[in-house]
């Protein structure tokens, strides 16, 4: 069973420029989910994408998009980078969808700078 | 609106000796609650989840949580912490609603094991 992994490891952008990180879920799972973790702070819930449609959304703005393909697998859009974007952009995949109770499996994360 | 609260930044534990990590919650209706661990450089690992049933839930690594409905609670505990163990915590709460399963994180605790 393969775990979940994401794409690129680090990245460094400059403000305004625009970021694409991806996400290949775990084996079997339909929904995956993208969070925004600062240093010293929680995860926070940017949306969730279940059976390639968002179903849930976070209080982040219209620049942070996604999208999911049919294998299941998600890419984490964000246009106009700002330098407060800069953080650990974790991905979580799990079995069921909206209502589901199973537990959410993460990746190691992409860390991305802004300068 | 849901929300975690983890009181303290850091626990310090000798090993060898019970540890007990703090959560607390704030959610309308029945609450899920989750423990993650983040080792450094990786993602948040499952611990354990409470669903429903037995406020004593057993977990991963030999950890076990006690929810405790009238103090909204859902401490972390470990009957005999290991060096390894060292790593930061976060509890998280998801509301039992036809929404997107959205995790709702603490802030974290940092756990220090010392020999």
């Amino acid at each position: 069973e393969t775990g979940v992994t994401q794409s690129p490891t680090h990245l460094i952008k400059t403000r305004g420029q625009q970021v694409t990180l991806r996400c290949s879920s775990q084996s079997g799972h339909n929904t995956v989910s993208w969070y925004q973790q600062a240093l010293g702070q929680g995860p926070q819930f940017i949306f969730q994408y279940y059976r390639e449609e968002e179903n849930g959304r976070g209080n982040f703005p219209p620049r942070f998009s996604g999208l999911q393909f049919p294998n299941y697998s998600s890419e984490l859009n964000v246009n106009a980078l700002e330098l407060d974007d800069s953080a650990l952009y974790l991905c979580a995949s799990s079995l069921g969808g909206a209502g589901g109770l199973n537990e959410q499996f993460f990746g190691p994360g992409t860390r991305l700078t802004v300068l | 609106a849901q929300s975690v609260a983890q009181p303290e930044d850091q626990v310090n534990v000798a090993e060898g000796n019970p540890l007990t990590v703090k959560c607390t919650y704030s959610v309308s209706g029945n609450p899920y609650l989750f423990w993650y661990v983040q080792y450094p450089n990786r993602g948040l690992q499952f611990l354990l989840k409470y669903i429903t049933g037995d406020n004593l839930v057993k977990g991963s690594y030999g950890f076990e949580a006690e929810f405790n409905k009238s103090q909204t609670s859902f401490h972390l505990k470990k009957p005999s912490a290991l060096v390894s163990d060292s790593a930061l915590y976060f509890c998280a709460v998801r509301k039992n609603t036809g929404t997107a399963s959205k995790l709702t994180f603490g802030t974290g605790t940092r756990l220090q094991v010392t020999l």
